[in-house]
């Protein structure tokens, strides 16, 4: 069965400070794709990136930075000195490639983060 | 501006009424998916539709259904609401049947009262 678990609902940072949002993912599948998308006071998805499953290489952009491990199922995103634009909610999510001939992609249940001046 | 087009942006009704959301892919992109995003259960699937036929299905009530036009722009289709119809609805495209990446439209939010 294919599931994404974002197990922190709610974060809540000061300016400045590190915060790491977590993602774990279920999939019988052995080729699948990732996502971290981000949802601003707006409402509007907004897309940060995209890894294969064949590509654990670590990414970092700017002050984003995501660090995928198949061997525990996780797809972690960091955002290294928050900003208060930074405040949204951040969603993980899961297009399984194998078993389906579908691009639909599986959400987690998506981490508000909220960071504070 | 990712180039899908929702119509309309706010839509408010009430109970046991029908609605119909549309959305305009990107140029060019045959595949149209539908997400609805509710406080109840989060942001999940509901309807894929490539070159008008059904593609796959998700967890989309038998109230709701779907269909893709031949100039590829889609409906979606909402009657006898309830209270928890209310939700943003999201349309996203994408080139093919499974193309990895998708372009969402900004949504349509629906409140049923």
């Amino acid at each position: 069965a294919q599931k994404v678990t974002q197990a922190q609902t709610e974060i809540s940072v000061v300016e400045k400070e590190d915060v790491t949002l977590d993602c774990v993912y279920e999939t019988r599948d052995t080729t699948y794709y990732l996502f971290w998308y981000k949802q601003p006071p707006s409402g509007e998805l907004v897309f940060l990136i995209r890894r294969n499953s064949f590509d654990e290489q670590n990414e970092i952009s700017g002050r984003y930075s995501w660090n995928f491990q198949k061997s525990t199922s996780s797809f972690n995103f960091t955002i290294t000195a928050s900003q208060v634009v930074d405040s949204a909610v951040y969603f993980c999510a899961l297009s399984e490639r194998g078993s389906s001939n579908t691009g639909k992609l599986i959400f987690g249940q998506g981490t508000t983060l909220q960071v504070k001046p | 501006d990712s180039g899908v087009t929702q119509t309309p942006k706010h839509l408010i009704t009430a109970t046991g009424q029908r609605v119909t959301l549309r959305c305009s892919p990107r140029s060019g992109d045959l595949s149209v998916y539908w997400y609805q995003q509710s406080l109840d259960q989060g942001l999940q699937f509901l309807i894929q539709y490539y070159n008008g036929e059904e593609r796959a299905k998700g967890n989309i009530l038998e109230r709701f259904s779907a269909q893709q036009f031949p100039d590829l722009h889609s409906e979606l289709n909402l009657s006898s609401l309830e209270l928890g119809d209310s939700a943003l609805y999201f349309c996203a495209s994408s080139k093919g049947v499974d193309s990895v990446e998708q372009f969402f439209g900004p949504g349509t939010r629906l409140t049923v009262l």
